[in-house]
């Protein structure tokens, strides 16, 4: 079984809808990460935790909010949708020192 | 500003043939660093990652790479690239003095390998 899980693998959605996307993992780490991937751009810090009370923003959080329901599972909200958020979108576990463990990725797309 | 620089973003090369995969970052503090590969439907794999000690280091899949300080390089290497090795690849910079795990994240390079 796959350490870093998220659901869905793809999504297709309208201008203005609410989109959540859900991470799993099974590796015991504290700390969890959402990313999102464009061409040319590498990847993105959306938010950041390191434990279930603690929720940072990264570099790009504006339309953007998470959840930390539990020490394995991490939740990605986009409110209200918007196109330019089409990407692809992976969620990250680590223990120090710095090494993260991804997701395979939710491919989303805002039409 | 702290930045990491990938400046092939397309890299052909047959099967058989060494690989080269150029890395630069701008960093203040002391670099972690790391080579990750994303094949294609993928999450992201780490190859290799480079925190202190020898310079040269080894990875999976064949993969090695290189610290250079006074170049703020390190360059991804393989002496014999396989098919199976096409995929897009991202160099990773980070850094003991950051309060959390940031990761700065190159923007990638794309191999394809002909046969």
């Amino acid at each position: 079984d796959a350490d870093v899980t998220q659901t869905p693998r793809n999504r297709i959605t309208k201008t203005g809808k609410r989109i959540m996307l859900e991470c799993s993992q099974t590796k015991g780490h504290d700390r969890m990460y959402w990313y999102r991937q464009d061409p040319g751009l590498g990847l993105r810090l959306i938010y950041y935790s390191f434990d279930v009370k603690d929720i940072n923003k990264g570099e790009i959080s504006d339309g953007y909010s998470v959840s930390r329901q539990a020490q394995a599972k991490f939740s990605l909200s986009l409110e209200s949708a918007i196109p330019n958020q089409t990407a692809l979108y992976f969620c990250a576990t680590s223990d120090p020192p710095h090494e993260q463990f991804f997701g395979p990725g939710t491919r989303l797309t805002v039409l | 500003a702290q930045s990491v620089t990938q400046p092939d973003i397309h890299i052909t090369v047959s099967e058989g043939a060494s690989l080269e995969l150029r890395c630069n970052y701008s960093y203040g503090a002391t670099p972690y660093l790391f080579w990750y590969v994303q094949s294609p439907g993928q999450g992201l794999q780490l190859l290799l990652k480079y925190f202190s000690g020898d310079t040269l280091v080894q990875g999976i899949k064949g993969f090695e790479a290189e610290f250079k300080r006074s170049q703020s390089s390190f360059n991804l290497r393989k002496p014999s690239v396989h098919w199976s090795d096409a995929a897009e690849y991202f160099c990773a910079v980070g850094s003991e003095k950051t309060s959390y795990d940031k990761v700065i994240f190159g923007p990638g390079t794309s191999l394809s390998v002909i046969p």
